[in-house]
């Protein structure tokens, strides 16, 4: 099944622990970006990726940290989360040839 | 800072009536989406719409874009119980990076 799939889908953490928030998918999306979304802001990019090894700055990219050593896999890295940073986070892809975007089933992260 | 506005924050109606959201932007854009969440689940894209294009239709859906005045109308016909969600617009300024605004929560009273 063609899918975007997130790990863990729940997180709590304490301010300050390092953890990452993985992403893959199997379509062979060149294309593929992290969302935060919060009570009344809807969602906002974090990171985005047009391909491997080339990632960029969305709307609110402090705190984060993204890579693309692969073609279908994209973590979210949080190196030393706070509380501002509890949130619902998403991860999506799309084909280079479509603006459409696919996305996962969300993370939600709890930072005490 | 959000793109995209949608209104009514909230919307309830009743099994067979119609629902109309509309949102509105700020800057040009390429495109113009409209995306369904279910109670915290992931985004479902529904329909896109090119700043070149006036009026789309998919299904039970349709949207009309009007660039002139920034802004974006979603309507659902016949609207169902299962048509409960969120929706949001999303607007693509060419650089794939979609700008979502807050939603409007529908509610489709059986």
């Amino acid at each position: 099944e063609a899918q975007v799939t997130q790990n863990p889908r729940y997180l709590i953490t304490v301010t300050g622990k390092k953890l990452t928030v993985t992403c893959s998918q199997n379509m062979n999306h060149e294309y593929m970006s992290w969302y935060r979304q919060d009570p009344g802001l809807g969602l906002r990019q974090i990171y985005y990726s047009m391909n491997v090894e080339v990632t960029d700055k969305g709307d609110v990219p402090e705190g984060y940290k993204v890579s693309r050593k692969e073609k279908r896999n994209f973590p979210l890295i949080l190196e030393s989360p706070s509380p501002n940073q509890t949130s619902l986070y998403f991860c999506a892809s799309s084909p280079w040839y479509q603006e459409t975007q696919y996305f996962g089933p969300g993370t939600r992260l709890l930072v005490l | 800072s959000q793109q995209g506005e949608e209104d009514p924050q909230a919307l309830s109606i009743q099994e067979g009536e119609n629902a109309t959201m509309n949102c509105s932007y700020k800057t040009s854009i390429n495109n113009l989406q409209w995306y369904r969440q279910n109670s915290g689940r992931g985004l479902v894209h529904l329909i896109l719409i090119r700043s070149n294009e006036r009026e789309k239709h998919s299904g039970r859906l349709r949207v009309t874009l009007d660039t002139s005045k920034k802004s974006s109308s979603l309507l659902i016909t016949a609207s169902r119980a299962a048509d409960t969600a969120s929706y949001f617009c999303a607007t693509d300024t060419g650089r794939r990076a979609l700008t979502f605004g807050s939603g409007t929560r529908l509610q489709v009273q059986p």
